[in-house]
């Protein structure tokens, strides 16, 4: 079974604070890829990142970054000097390989339950 | 490139009634995904169709079901609807062959009375 934890329900900071967004998986896979998406009040879910399991290098986007860490299955997010539009919901999610009849599938995602980020002025 | 187009963005229907909720993939990509997001079970998988066939699903009752055509779009269907099917369905699409990321589109808020 795969797990996906995201400790904080809920954050505040003030703008312009450097916040980071904890996510901890669990899967017996090994293979698998590991996301971020964002979710503003419109509903939909915004892609921010995609790392493949092999893949332990951390990356920076903008004021963006992911730490990538398959000793203790975490996979954190930091936003940089944070901005009001950055207020929404995060989740991180996991994609694992699952065997079917004729081959492999891929498609179902496991999410966790989502930080409430709110960024004030 | 046109992104993912569910509709209808918002429906509201009576207990004991059906539903059909329609979801158009990305131009080129094969699988189409469904979700269902409660605030109290937050974003759970409800099935996976890729070329027309199901290949995964997840642990709603049968009463969800869906489908998928040739051109890649995708309908879900909730018969017999309760309160708690009241959600935000969201349809994700991807290339199905787990090189690409899963993109999603606005969602159908669903309520039920």
């Amino acid at each position: 079974a795969q797990k996906v934890t995201q400790a904080q329900t809920e954050i505040s900071v003030v703008e312009k604070e450097d916040v980071t967004l904890d996510c901890v998986y669990e899967t017996r896979d090994t293979t698998y890829y590991l996301f971020w998406y964002k979710q503003p009040p419109s509903g939909e879910l915004v892609f921010l990142i995609r790392r493949n399991s092999f893949d332990e290098q951390n990356e920076i986007s903008g004021r963006y970054s992911w730490n990538f860490q398959k000793s203790t299955s975490s996979f954190n997010f930091t936003i940089t000097a944070s901005q009001v539009v950055d207020s929404a919901v995060y989740f991180c999610a996991l994609e694992g390989r699952v065997s079917i009849t004729g081959g492999t599938s891929y498609g179902k995602l496991t999410f966790g339950q989502g930080t409430i980020l709110t960024v004030h002025p | 490139k046109a992104g993912v187009t569910q509709t209808p963005r918002y429906l509201i229907k009576t207990r004991g009634q059906q539903v059909t909720l329609s979801c158009s993939p990305i131009s080129g990509h094969r699988s189409v995904s469904w979700y269902q997001q409660t605030p109290g079970q937050g974003l759970q998988f409800l099935f996976e169709y890729f070329s027309e066939t199901q290949r995964n699903k997840g642990n709603f009752p049968g009463r969800f079901s869906g489908r998928q055509f040739s051109n890649s779009r995708s309908e879900m269907n909730v018969s017999t609807l309760e309160l708690g099917d009241s959600a935000l369905y969201l349809c994700a699409s991807s290339s199905g062959t787990g090189n690409t990321e899963a993109f999603f589109g606005q969602g159908t808020r669903l309520t039920v009375v």
